[in-house]
């Protein structure tokens, strides 16, 4: 099963500054016939089920509010948040899609204000 | 709007057994891949299982083979979830969820509320 982990655990951001997520998986989730990376990032607020807010590893989900962009190929991959706003505080996670499930999660990344 | 209403949790003792349903709306149900996830109390979320939109193929984590079973009834929009000799391990949030996209299975688009299933004497 391919394992995805994520960096940092937890960060502390002030509002309008950058936030970067890390997410490596042990194999390559990138499918070399479409040339498409398999995945996706969550965003999950207290009390919520998850959003998706991105796929594809760089596609944003209609609606995503456009400071948020995904970056990165084969094996390691980037959530960055740009001009962090109060509303952006949850956990975020990487899962991976790649051919026959299990679809694995990353173990989440908590985001909060400085 | 898509609507994913899950039922059947609840307190049950280890080793007996539930079945979480998951009434679906808003959508046409026979045409998208469907997930179970789940996330303990404080943990991070677990992917469980996944149905091919016409039921022809089903997934699990190997945290659950063998004792979890998931299906659909596109007649009735609803998917199902049993599970067999709970353990206190299991215990946790349970998300009906719908992949994105038609026919494709892989990241999850929406996702229900969840059902609370605790495992306890």
């Amino acid at each position: 099963d391919i394992v995805m982990t994520q960096s940092p655990d937890s960060l502390a951001v002030s509002l309008g500054e950058r936030a970067t997520i890390n997410c490596k998986s042990s194999q390559s989730v990138l499918y070399s016939s479409n040339n498409k990376n398999y995945l996706a990032w969550y965003q999950q607020k207290p009390g919520q089920p998850p959003k998706l807010l991105i796929y594809w590893a760089s596609t944003r989900e209609s609606g995503v509010p456009d400071r948020f962009s995904g970056s990165g190929s084969g094996t390691d991959f980037t959530l960055t948040i740009n001009s962090l706003q109060a509303e952006d505080v949850a956990v975020y996670y990487c899962q991976q899609y790649y051919t026959t499930p299990p679809y694995t999660f990353g173990q989440g990344t908590k985001l909060e204000i400085k | 709007q898509v609507q994913l209403v899950e039922s059947g949790g609840g307190v049950v003792q280890p080793g007996r057994s539930l079945r979480l349903s998951c009434a679906a709306s808003g959508f046409t149900f026979s045409s998208y891949g469907m997930h179970w996830v789940r996330q303990a109390p404080g943990k991070g979320l677990e992917w469980v299982a996944v149905i091919w939109y016409d039921g022809s193929n089903k997934y699990y984590a190997d945290s659950v083979k063998g004792r979890f079973t998931i299906s659909r009834d596109n007649s009735k929009n609803t998917l199902y979830l049993q599970i067999n000799s709970l353990r206190a391990e299991d215990t946790a949030v349970y998300y009906c969820a719908r992949d994105r996209g038609q026919w494709l299975v892989g990241e999850v688009g929406y996702w229900g509320q969840g059902t609370l299933v605790t495992v306890s004497s």
